[in-house]
């Protein structure tokens, strides 16, 4: 089963904030969240785990709540760099491969 | 050297050609697995394969084949080109134990059929 990330796209202004939501139906043992600019490959962020700490990738910091079966990304003071579309890939106790989101396409204007 | 290498990185074929993608990796990964990615859509799989003597199918598998041909070749083939095939391909590894560790990306194949 998909996860659901929303929204599906945000615009900022640079040193804005942003939050990213990428929720499941089905019970997760970690989330992974990945970054992809336009026509290049999708680069690892970072992974939050069962029970584990949030995360944190320079000013982008993550978190997962089991409970809900979701997790939150948290762009801080975004920066020109950030633009991109984020996926996040979750993994649950019956999965062979990760399931991915389809993904929040992030515009950052100067 | 890139960790997960893609070859080629751009490809226009015809309709009805046989086309082969290739994915080399020095991650020393036992998992590899191919994406197909439609401008503005996620990631779809398409064959992932956790050991060169396990192949498994993925969501959209039909219209393609993949060989491993070593732990460190992982290839994927259109036997017969359609235009819907039109895409941006990816291959990626993991390691085994993925649920704790990301995936790596290769570059990408632009891959154009008309």
């Amino acid at each position: 089963q998909q996860p659901v990330q929303s929204p599906q796209a945000v615009i900022l202004r640079e040193g804005e904030d942003a939050v990213i939501n990428c929720s499941s139906s089905k019970a997760l043992y970690s989330v992974h969240w990945y970054r992809q600019k336009h026509g290049e490959a999708p680069v690892f962020l970072m992974i939050l785990l069962k029970g584990g700490e949030q995360m944190r990738h320079e000013k982008i910091s993550a978190s997962f709540n089991e409970k809900k079966q979701q997790s939150s990304l948290y762009l801080t003071a975004s920066q020109l760099s950030y633009s991109g579309t984020y996926f996040c890939g979750t993994w649950g106790d019956s999965n062979y491969q990760l399931i991915w989101g389809a993904g929040t396409k992030l515009i950052i204007k100067p | 050297d890139a960790d997960v290498t893609q070859t080629p990185r751009n490809r226009i074929t015809k309709t009805g050609k046989r086309i082969m993608l290739e994915c080399s990796q020095t991650k020393g990964h036992d998992r590899m697995y191919w994406y197909r990615q439609d401008p503005g859509l996620g990631l779809r799989l398409i064959y992932y394969s956790f050991d060169v003597k396990d192949i498994n199918k993925g969501e959209i598998s039909d219209g393609y084949s993949v060989s491993r041909q070593a732990q460190a070749k992982f290839s994927l083939s259109l036997e017969s080109a359609i235009p819907n095939q039109t895409a941006l391909y990816f291959c990626a590894t993991s390691d085994p134990n993925t649920s704790r560790y990301g995936y790596t990306f290769g570059s990408g194949t632009r891959l154009t059929v008309v």
